[in-house]
Protein backbone atom coordinates (compact mmCIF):
# COMPACT_ATOMS: atom_id res chain seq x y z
CA UNK A 1 0.00 0.00 0.00
CA UNK A 2 1.22 3.73 -0.39
CA UNK A 3 1.19 5.78 2.19
CA UNK A 4 2.83 8.63 4.10
CA UNK A 5 4.10 8.93 7.62
CA UNK A 6 4.85 12.33 10.07
CA UNK A 7 5.21 10.65 12.94
CA UNK A 8 5.67 13.64 14.93
CA UNK A 9 2.19 15.28 15.54
CA UNK A 10 3.66 18.28 17.43
CA UNK A 11 7.40 19.69 17.89
CA UNK A 12 8.18 22.08 20.09
CA UNK A 13 11.66 23.43 19.67
CA UNK A 14 13.12 27.03 21.07
CA UNK A 15 14.26 29.87 18.50
CA UNK A 16 17.69 29.62 16.87
CA UNK A 17 17.64 26.13 17.77
CA UNK A 18 17.90 23.19 15.21
CA UNK A 19 14.81 21.56 13.96
CA UNK A 20 14.18 18.35 11.96
CA UNK A 21 10.78 16.96 10.94
CA UNK A 22 10.16 13.26 10.30
CA UNK A 23 8.29 11.69 7.01
CA UNK A 24 8.43 8.67 5.95
CA UNK A 25 6.94 6.68 2.85
CA UNK A 26 5.76 3.19 2.10
CA UNK A 27 5.57 2.64 -1.86
CA UNK A 28 6.57 -0.15 -4.81
CA UNK A 29 6.89 2.59 -7.31
CA UNK A 30 8.65 5.79 -7.77
CA UNK A 31 8.12 8.63 -5.57
CA UNK A 32 8.26 12.42 -6.32
CA UNK A 33 8.51 14.48 -2.44
CA UNK A 34 7.31 17.84 -1.10
CA UNK A 35 6.75 19.66 1.63
CA UNK A 36 4.76 22.30 2.27
CA UNK A 37 3.99 24.78 4.80
CA UNK A 38 0.33 26.17 6.57
CA UNK A 39 0.42 28.92 8.52
CA UNK A 40 -2.84 29.60 10.50
CA UNK A 41 -6.00 30.27 8.35
CA UNK A 42 -4.05 30.28 5.08
CA UNK A 43 -3.19 27.94 2.17
CA UNK A 44 -0.36 25.64 1.29
CA UNK A 45 3.17 26.96 0.60
CA UNK A 46 5.54 24.95 -1.35
CA UNK A 47 8.69 24.66 0.62
CA UNK A 48 10.63 22.40 -1.58
CA UNK A 49 10.45 19.28 -3.57
CA UNK A 50 12.23 16.13 -4.62
CA UNK A 51 11.99 15.17 -8.64
CA UNK A 52 15.29 12.95 -9.37
CA UNK A 53 18.93 13.94 -8.84
CA UNK A 54 20.83 15.36 -5.79
CA UNK A 55 18.95 13.71 -2.53
CA UNK A 56 19.78 16.76 -0.90
CA UNK A 57 17.13 19.62 -1.92
CA UNK A 58 17.42 23.10 -0.40
CA UNK A 59 14.03 25.34 -0.08
CA UNK A 60 12.49 28.53 0.87
CA UNK A 61 13.04 30.34 4.09
CA UNK A 62 16.09 28.26 5.13
CA UNK A 63 14.94 24.58 5.11
CA UNK A 64 16.14 21.69 3.29
CA UNK A 65 15.31 17.73 3.19
CA UNK A 66 17.08 14.79 2.23
CA UNK A 67 15.96 12.26 0.03
CA UNK A 68 16.52 8.65 1.36
CA UNK A 69 15.63 5.32 -0.82
CA UNK A 70 16.69 2.96 1.38
CA UNK A 71 15.24 4.56 4.46
CA UNK A 72 12.05 5.52 2.17
CA UNK A 73 12.34 8.92 4.12
CA UNK A 74 12.57 12.82 3.18
CA UNK A 75 13.05 14.50 6.27
CA UNK A 76 12.73 18.51 6.88
CA UNK A 77 15.34 20.35 8.87
CA UNK A 78 16.86 23.98 9.69
CA UNK A 79 20.16 24.62 10.90
CA UNK A 80 18.15 27.78 13.20
CA UNK A 81 14.47 28.52 13.61
CA UNK A 82 12.45 31.40 13.91
CA UNK A 83 9.34 32.34 15.70
CA UNK A 84 8.07 32.89 12.00
CA UNK A 85 8.44 29.42 11.43
CA UNK A 86 5.49 28.49 13.83
CA UNK A 87 3.24 26.91 11.37
CA UNK A 88 2.01 23.28 10.23
CA UNK A 89 4.17 21.21 7.87
CA UNK A 90 3.01 18.37 5.67
CA UNK A 91 5.16 15.71 3.38
CA UNK A 92 3.29 14.69 0.43
CA UNK A 93 4.39 12.40 -1.99
CA UNK A 94 3.12 12.01 -5.79
CA UNK A 95 3.34 7.89 -6.98
CA UNK A 96 4.63 7.26 -10.12
CA UNK A 97 1.58 6.30 -12.53
CA UNK A 98 -0.86 7.70 -10.05
CA UNK A 99 -1.13 10.91 -11.83
CA UNK A 100 -0.56 14.46 -10.49
CA UNK A 101 -1.95 13.43 -6.65
CA UNK A 102 -0.54 14.02 -3.33
CA UNK A 103 -1.06 11.79 -0.78
CA UNK A 104 -0.64 14.10 2.07
CA UNK A 105 1.05 13.07 5.68
CA UNK A 106 -0.81 14.32 8.98
CA UNK A 107 0.92 16.86 9.25
CA UNK A 108 3.51 18.35 12.05
CA UNK A 109 2.58 20.89 14.06
CA UNK A 110 6.13 23.06 15.08
CA UNK A 111 5.69 25.55 17.46
CA UNK A 112 8.70 27.93 17.87
CA UNK A 113 9.04 29.17 21.22
CA UNK A 114 11.41 32.18 22.53
CA UNK B 1 -1.81 39.37 -8.16
CA UNK B 2 -3.00 35.99 -5.92
CA UNK B 3 -1.96 32.87 -8.35
CA UNK B 4 -5.29 31.10 -7.37
CA UNK B 5 -7.80 32.85 -6.07
CA UNK B 6 -11.43 31.42 -4.21
CA UNK B 7 -14.52 31.87 -2.83
CA UNK B 8 -15.89 33.06 -0.62
CA UNK B 9 -13.34 32.39 2.05
CA UNK B 10 -15.80 31.96 4.85
CA UNK B 11 -18.68 30.51 4.66
CA UNK B 12 -21.54 29.69 7.42
CA UNK B 13 -24.65 27.84 5.94
CA UNK B 14 -27.34 25.61 7.28
CA UNK B 15 -28.21 21.95 6.78
CA UNK B 16 -29.87 21.14 3.85
CA UNK B 17 -28.90 24.42 1.85
CA UNK B 18 -26.67 24.52 -1.62
CA UNK B 19 -23.39 26.28 -2.06
CA UNK B 20 -21.13 26.85 -4.25
CA UNK B 21 -17.53 27.92 -4.27
CA UNK B 22 -15.33 29.22 -6.74
CA UNK B 23 -12.26 28.89 -8.36
CA UNK B 24 -9.81 30.94 -10.40
CA UNK B 25 -6.36 30.56 -11.50
CA UNK B 26 -3.90 33.24 -13.88
CA UNK B 27 -1.13 31.13 -13.73
CA UNK B 28 -2.20 29.48 -17.33
CA UNK B 29 -2.00 25.87 -16.11
CA UNK B 30 -3.64 22.92 -17.81
CA UNK B 31 -4.74 21.44 -14.71
CA UNK B 32 -6.89 22.06 -11.34
CA UNK B 33 -7.86 20.24 -8.07
CA UNK B 34 -9.77 20.42 -5.60
CA UNK B 35 -8.47 19.29 -1.86
CA UNK B 36 -10.51 18.85 1.32
CA UNK B 37 -8.57 19.26 4.48
CA UNK B 38 -11.07 17.84 7.67
CA UNK B 39 -11.32 19.26 11.10
CA UNK B 40 -8.31 17.30 11.86
CA UNK B 41 -6.29 18.87 9.20
CA UNK B 42 -6.22 15.94 6.80
CA UNK B 43 -5.72 17.15 3.79
CA UNK B 44 -7.23 14.72 0.83
CA UNK B 45 -7.65 15.64 -2.93
CA UNK B 46 -11.49 15.22 -4.50
CA UNK B 47 -11.02 16.32 -7.80
CA UNK B 48 -8.84 17.21 -10.61
CA UNK B 49 -9.53 18.54 -14.31
CA UNK B 50 -7.09 18.57 -17.35
CA UNK B 51 -8.36 21.41 -19.46
CA UNK B 52 -11.77 20.74 -18.15
CA UNK B 53 -12.01 17.41 -18.44
CA UNK B 54 -12.35 15.42 -15.15
CA UNK B 55 -9.20 13.42 -14.86
CA UNK B 56 -9.34 12.34 -10.95
CA UNK B 57 -12.72 11.71 -8.91
CA UNK B 58 -11.60 10.26 -5.84
CA UNK B 59 -14.75 8.64 -4.10
CA UNK B 60 -16.68 11.63 -2.92
CA UNK B 61 -20.54 11.72 -2.90
CA UNK B 62 -22.10 12.62 -5.44
CA UNK B 63 -23.84 15.33 -3.85
CA UNK B 64 -20.46 17.04 -4.81
CA UNK B 65 -20.41 18.38 -8.11
CA UNK B 66 -17.03 20.24 -9.57
CA UNK B 67 -17.63 22.37 -12.88
CA UNK B 68 -15.16 23.84 -14.95
CA UNK B 69 -16.36 26.13 -17.64
CA UNK B 70 -12.44 26.92 -18.79
CA UNK B 71 -9.36 25.63 -17.57
CA UNK B 72 -9.07 28.88 -15.34
CA UNK B 73 -12.07 28.24 -13.66
CA UNK B 74 -12.96 25.41 -11.37
CA UNK B 75 -15.81 25.70 -9.30
CA UNK B 76 -17.50 22.80 -6.83
CA UNK B 77 -21.21 22.78 -6.16
CA UNK B 78 -22.32 21.05 -3.11
CA UNK B 79 -25.93 20.13 -2.85
CA UNK B 80 -27.92 19.12 0.62
CA UNK B 81 -25.19 20.12 3.06
CA UNK B 82 -24.20 17.81 6.15
CA UNK B 83 -22.88 18.08 9.12
CA UNK B 84 -19.78 16.69 8.15
CA UNK B 85 -19.34 18.74 5.19
CA UNK B 86 -17.81 21.15 7.53
CA UNK B 87 -13.99 21.53 6.36
CA UNK B 88 -11.64 23.78 4.68
CA UNK B 89 -11.86 23.29 0.62
CA UNK B 90 -8.32 24.37 -0.98
CA UNK B 91 -8.91 24.97 -4.66
CA UNK B 92 -5.39 24.38 -6.84
CA UNK B 93 -3.61 23.61 -9.89
CA UNK B 94 -0.33 22.86 -11.56
CA UNK B 95 0.96 23.47 -14.97
CA UNK B 96 -0.27 20.05 -16.24
CA UNK B 97 -0.89 16.29 -15.00
CA UNK B 98 2.23 14.83 -15.09
CA UNK B 99 3.38 13.69 -12.10
CA UNK B 100 5.77 15.38 -10.10
CA UNK B 101 3.96 18.97 -11.16
CA UNK B 102 3.88 21.37 -8.24
CA UNK B 103 0.76 21.89 -7.23
CA UNK B 104 -0.03 25.91 -6.19
CA UNK B 105 -3.05 26.33 -3.57
CA UNK B 106 -5.07 28.62 -2.76
CA UNK B 107 -5.82 30.52 0.67
CA UNK B 108 -8.92 27.99 1.27
CA UNK B 109 -12.61 28.63 1.74
CA UNK B 110 -13.52 27.66 5.46
CA UNK B 111 -17.02 25.91 5.11
CA UNK B 112 -19.20 25.52 8.58
CA UNK B 113 -22.51 23.38 8.07
CA UNK B 114 -24.50 24.34 11.29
Amino acid sequence: AQSVTQLDSQVPVFEEAPVELRCNYSSSVSVYLFWYVQYPNQGLQLLLKYLSGSTLVKGINGFEAEFNKSQTSFHLRKPSVHISDTAEYFCAVSFSGGGNKLTFGTGTQLKVEL
Amino acid sequence: DTAVSQTPKYLVTQMGNDKSIKCEQNLGHDTMYWYKQDSKKFLKIMFSYNNKELIINETVPNRFSPKSPDKAHLNLHINSLELGDSAVYFCASSQDSGTGNTIYFGEGSWLTVV
